[in-house]
């Protein structure tokens, strides 16, 4: 089974709006964490923001927050206020174990933000 | 800020020659990870070390790849003989490897296009 599943090849949303990429992940270790990254067309990966998963609340930086749902395994990315800059590819990760190194990632989104 | 160094940027080269990739983790990162990323295939891990060790290099073709870490400050990826199929973009990426818990995020490198004719 897939660790991480984003089901959404391609979304678009207006300038302004605000939109939400899907992440469900499969784990059965109490402890991990989740994370968000952006790949823009210039083809770095940017961290963006991380939920943990004995955290109460939901994470938020800026614009980006997580809404984390952890009986259902999500582990969405909204972003608040789309701007045209962030049109990338966003892949959402995974960390399990107490000792776990390796991310696990999904395939992605690509996210279109029109003008 | 501190970041992942890769090098070279681009690489284009014949097929059958050898290709070496490089990476410098951020100082004080025990973790380094290798990562391929086509269209069709995504993002894959390649292999990754921690204190310098290989923990996990199921990921790479064992015939043709090799990735190797001499020193803290120096991770390498070689692929001998190069094929086609090996066109790709090749991430190195670091981090402080401190188990699932840990908010410390991997952090990568602006990668190597590499093309393989």
């Amino acid at each position: 089974a897939q660790k991480i599943t984003q089901t959404q090849p391609g979304m678009f949303v207006q300038e302004k709006e605000a939109v939400t990429l899907d992440c469900t992940y499969d784990t059965s270790d109490p402890s991990y964490g989740l994370f968000w990254y952006k790949q823009p067309s210039s083809g770095e990966m940017i961290f963006l923001i991380y939920q943990g998963s004995y955290d109460q609340q939901n994470a938020t930086e800026g614009r980006y927050s997580l809404n984390f749902q952890k009986a259902r395994k999500s582990a969405n990315l909204v972003i608040s206020a789309s701007q045209l800059g962030d049109s990338a590819m966003y892949f959402c990760a995974m960390r399990e174990g107490y000792t776990g190194n390796q991310f696990y990632f999904g395939t992605g989104t690509s996210l279109t933000v029109i003008p | 800020d501190a970041r992942v160094t890769q090098t070279p940027r681009h690489k284009v080269t014949e097929m059958g020659q050898e290709v070496t990739m490089r990476c410098q983790p951020i100082l004080g990162h025990n973790t380094v990870f290798w990562y391929r990323q086509t269209m069709m295939q995504g993002l894959e891990l390649l292999a990754y070390f921690r204190n310098r060790a290989p923990l996990d290099d199921s990921g790479m073709p064992k015939d043709r790849f090799s990735a190797e870490m001499p020193d803290a400050t120096l991770a390498t990826l070689k692929i001998q003989p190069s094929e086609p199929r090996d066109s790709a973009v090749y991430f190195c990426a670091s981090g402080l490897g401190t188990g699932g818990r840990s908010n410390q995020p991997q952090h990568f490198g602006d990668g190597t296009r590499l093309s393989i004719l």
